[in-house]
């Protein structure tokens, strides 16, 4: 299995700060990185597929980049209703693998 | 707007079999892959497998010799069954489409059901 790894886990930030995310895969996945936002008590929702496709609807603050085994989730001026746990997930081979987490939290 | 719906009991015993469905609405049926996704403290987000309206299926291999997902094209249903529960599949449990084609991400998620497994 490719194994997703994120860093950090846990992330202090304030309004308006820019916040980024890391995302590394054990192996190469091309384009094939998804990006998820999930708050508590909900199911999680696509913000970004293919590494830095914004999923319809999902505000222009959010941008992702990346290549090969290194991917970054960036949120340009962070708002009260991004404080939630971000995931990324492969989708280059089954099964579909997911990193454990970074949770974002109010400083 | 597609919208998952999923049912089905949310308490069992160790050995018992998880049953849930997944109802789906508001968009069409064929042409995307239906998943089962879990998600525990202990192990995060894990995909179960997927089926499209076909029957085809595909599992991940940690869980393939429990599982058993099925479809009901007529319904726009489908349906997962875990045998042989253990504490260790609590989790809230989750159905999702599937887009199928790359870079395979999830695009639509029925909220969670979950599962606790205890005797």
């Amino acid at each position: 299995d490719i194994q997703m790894t994120q860093s950090p886990s846990s992330l202090s930030a304030s309004v308006g700060d820019r916040v980024t995310i890391t995302c590394r895969s054990s192996q190469r996945i091309t384009n094939y990185l998804n990006w998820y936002q999930q708050k508590p008590g909900q199911a999680p929702i696509l913000l970004i597929y293919g590494i830095s496709t914004l999923q319809s609807g999902v505000p222009s603050r959010f941008s992702g980049s990346g290549s090969g085994t290194d991917f970054t989730l960036t949120i340009s001026s962070l708002q009260p209703e991004d404080y939630a746990t971000y995931y990324c997930q492969q989708g280059y081979n089954r099964p579909y693998t997911f990193g454990q987490g970074t949770k974002l939290e109010m400083k | 707007q597609v919208q998952l719906q999923p049912w089905g009991a949310g308490l069992l015993k160790p050995s018992e079999t998880l049953s849930l469905t997944c109802g789906v609405s508001g968009g069409s049926f064929s042409g995307y892959f239906w998943t089962w996704l879990r998600q525990s403290p202990g192990k995060g987000l894990e995909w179960i497998g997927e089926i499209n309206h076909r029957g085809s299926t595909n599992y991940n291999p940690s869980l393939e010799s429990r599982v058993i997902l099925s479809v009901d094209s007529s319904k726009n249903h489908f349906s997962l069954h875990l045998n042989s529960v253990t504490a260790a599949d609590t989790a809230v449990y989750y159905c999702a489409r599937n887009l199928p084609f790359s870079p395979y991400y999830f695009d639509s998620w029925g909220q969670g059901a979950p599962v606790t497994v205890s005797s």
